[in-house]
């Protein structure tokens, strides 16, 4: 079975332009989460996408946001770039099991000049 | 909002010896904890998981136990071998419709040879 997918692997942007990242979960699994990975802040929860619901929310400004496809993918945006989003930008995805567990993709590099 | 402390945040041990990790939590609704290795350039791997039900879990060289009446649990890695040198992050999780993992701050584990 093929595992999450994330693309691209690697973005260089800069201040004030925005971008767009993309996460294909595991097959058959419904629900996408996404989490920023710095160096100071570890790892934070941004999102959650259930059936094209945004189900959960963590503490990230508004320009962070996301949606979430019939086919599960997901997208995650981010506007007006600062250069603290720079980070590694990391995609979840969970079966339906109440099982709880969570397998992550390679991540999407973000750099912002 | 569940806050969760890892340690130590480096930690060195000879080839074959035991490595412990550590981590405590603060929301006693927390029911599912997971550990996860992430390799450089990866994304974290699912290495093993304890539900609150469960006092301790066992996967050939990895353990992992709980005590939720203090609300720590720990990472036990025994005969270590090089390609276990990593950095390994605990995550706590809510039950079932809010399943977002809060991290630790992540261990580096290096295997001397």
């Amino acid at each position: 079975k093929a595992g999450v997918t994330q693309t691209p692997r690697y973005l260089i942007k800069t201040r004030g332009q925005q971008v767009t990242l993309s996460c294909s979960p595991i097959s058959g699994h419904r629900s996408v989460s996404w989490y920023q990975q710095t160096p100071g802040q570890g790892l934070q929860f941004l999102f959650e996408y259930f059936s094209e619901t945004q189900r959960n929310k963590g503490n990230f400004p508004g320009r962070f946001s996301g949606r979430q496809f019939s086919n599960s993918r997901s997208e995650m945006n981010v506007s007006t770039l600062e250069l603290g989003d720079s980070a590694l930008y990391l995609c979840a995805s969970r079966s339906d099991r109440v099982d709880n567990e969570q397998f992550f993709g390679p991540g999407t590099r973000l750099t912002v000049l | 909002g569940e806050n969760v402390e890892q340690h130590p945040s480096t930690l060195s041990v000879q080839e074959g010896d035991s490595a412990v990790i550590k981590c405590t939590y603060s929301d006693s609704a927390s029911n599912y904890f997971p550990w996860y290795k992430q390799e450089l350039g990866k994304g974290p791997q699912l290495i093993i998981d304890i539900r609150s039900n469960v006092g301790e879990k066992k996967d050939q060289r990895i353990a992992v136990t709980l005590n939720k009446t203090a609300k720590h649990f720990s990472l036990h890695i025994t005969e270590t071998q090089p390609e276990d040198s990593a950095v390994y992050f605990c995550a706590a999780s809510l039950p079932w419709g809010n399943e977002k993992l809060t991290f630790g701050t992540g261990t580096r584990l290096t295997i001397i040879p």
